[in-house]
């Protein structure tokens, strides 16, 4: 079946350093992903969709500055946060978006821990 | 937007048991999703659902459109059905990725 594949997995870094997480589809191409951020114990929240070949669109209240997203390839779309701070810490998954002929569905990445301290 | 209202907030269940989960809405929806993200943060799409009824092996899921909810069914559950369950409803027109979970149902099974 389709795979995203989300990296890194895990990632602690110092306040004021740049991280980045790669979003891939394995299996097919993606014109469409999303980004979500999940805080501990609460639902999903969109970030942003990722267009490929476009600039992305951002949520209301999502800092286009602080979370910039790159979708360069059908298969790849990926998530900077730049000059990251504490609050910043959060889980943060992908989604990539898959049409055909096998029907529309929706595959995860499996989420990046981010702990900036 | 629409707004989607998930119960209950917990479960706890002993291993064999089954249950039901329910998801109702403020307004009509045309694309409806179950989602499954387990104890490691994996999200999985368990079903799209936007009416009637579908079923995947133990889970069952039927939304009533026209009444503006959707039920999943567990039968028989494990402890891998452990994690939060996640519904999702779009209205028409909207992006079929662009999702606004709502707050889950966390279900614990246990051995």
């Amino acid at each position: 079946g389709a795979v995203v594949s989300q990296h890194p997995s895990r990632v602690i870094c110092k306040s004021g350093t740049s991280v980045k997480i790669e979003c891939r589809s394995l299996d097919f191409q993606a014109t469409t992903m999303f980004w979500y951020r999940q805080f501990p114990k609460q639902s999903l929240m969109l970030m942003a969709t990722s267009n490929e070949g476009s600039k992305a669109t951002y949520e209301q209240g999502v800092e286009k500055d602080k979370f910039l997203i790159n979708h360069a390839s059908l298969t790849l779309s990926t998530l900077t946060v730049t000059s990251a701070h504490p609050e910043d810490s959060s889980f943060y998954i992908c989604s990539a978006y898959r049409s055909g002929t096998y029907g529309e569905k929706l595959f995860f990445g499996s989420g990046t821990q981010l702990s900036v301290l | 937007g629409i707004q989607v209202e998930q119960s209950p907030p917990d479960l706890i269940l002993q291993e064999g048991a089954n249950s039901t989960l329910r998801c109702n809405f403020s307004d009509s929806v045309n694309n409806l999703q179950w989602f499954h993200q387990n104890p490691w943060g994996q999200l999985i799409n368990l079903f799209y659902i936007p009416s009637g009824t579908k079923q995947n092996g133990r889970l069952s899921a039927t939304t009533v459109a026209t009444e503006r909810y959707s039920l999943l069914y567990i039968s028989s559950s494990q402890t891998t059905d452990s994690g939060v369950y996640f519904c999702d409803g779009r209205a028409g027109g909207t992006s079929y990725g662009k999702l606004t979970f709502g707050q889950g149902t966390i279900l614990t099974v246990h051995p």
